[in-house]
């Protein structure tokens, strides 16, 4: 079956370093694949989305970057401010219609 | 624009007891999704919807029902509450196009005694 599987549950980083978050999975060969940002009390929010064809997208402190070799995605943020604390989902698409999502990844920024 | 609502935001039920979440967009899209998000299980689809009058089962069904009469709004039923159900559901909404962003609601965070 497909799994999907987030490389920890937590990852603490001092503010101004580069965080690494890492989408591993298995036994799937996805089209695409999102990363979403979820706060405490709060539903997803859509961040970046990158094809199996792009090898990395970039928005502002935002680096995606997608190996369908290894399936595996890594997710970076630069320069990391306390702010980006958050709970980080990789999500992977299902035959075109849903989303299976990780179980996400906890970033704790310290300043 | 509202996005995505969802209502109630909090609810305790009793075992045995029903109830119906609500979910409502106003962006005109074709998909909806409910999610249940445990703690070290993160989220996972329970029914998922591509239009009006659609549904179709999603990772976790077994105890839930939906139904999509209108396409604004997307229903969530349990017809006899269990304290396994006990989870924060979320509400979700795309365009259809396959690339596109899922639009989440706040959450409902539901308690079953």
């Amino acid at each position: 079956s497909q799994k999907i599987e987030q490389n920890s549950e937590a990852l603490n980083i001092q503010e101004g370093k580069t965080a690494t978050l890492t989408c591993n999975y298995t036994n799937y060969s996805p089209a695409y694949l999102q990363w979403y940002r979820q706060d405490p009390g709060r539903g997803p929010v859509f961040l970046l989305l990158i094809r199996e064809n792009e090898k990395e997208k970039r928005k502002e402190r935002l680096k995606v970057t997608f190996d369908t070799t290894l399936k595996q995605s890594l997710f970076h943020i630069t320069a990391s401010q306390p702010a980006d604390s958050a709970t980080y989902l990789c999500a992977l698409d299902q035959a075109g219609t849903a989303l299976i999502f990780g179980k996400g990844t906890t970033l704790s920024v310290s300043s | 624009n509202a996005g995505v609502t969802q209502t109630p935001k909090f609810r305790v039920l009793k075992t045995g007891q029903s109830m119906t979440l609500l979910c409502a967009q106003d962006m005109n899209h074709e998909y909806m999704y409910w999610y249940r998000q445990d703690p070290g299980m993160g989220l996972r689809l329970i029914h998922y919807s591509v239009g009006e009058g659609t549904t179709a089962k999603g990772e976790v069904p077994d105890g839930y029902n939906v139904s999509r009469l209108k396409k604004q709004n997307f229903l969530l039923g349990l017809e006899s509450a269990a304290p396994s159900q006990t989870s924060v559901y979320f509400c979700a909404s795309t365009s259809g196009q396959t690339t596109d962003t899922q639009y989440f609601g706040p959450g409902t965070r539901l308690t079953v005694l």
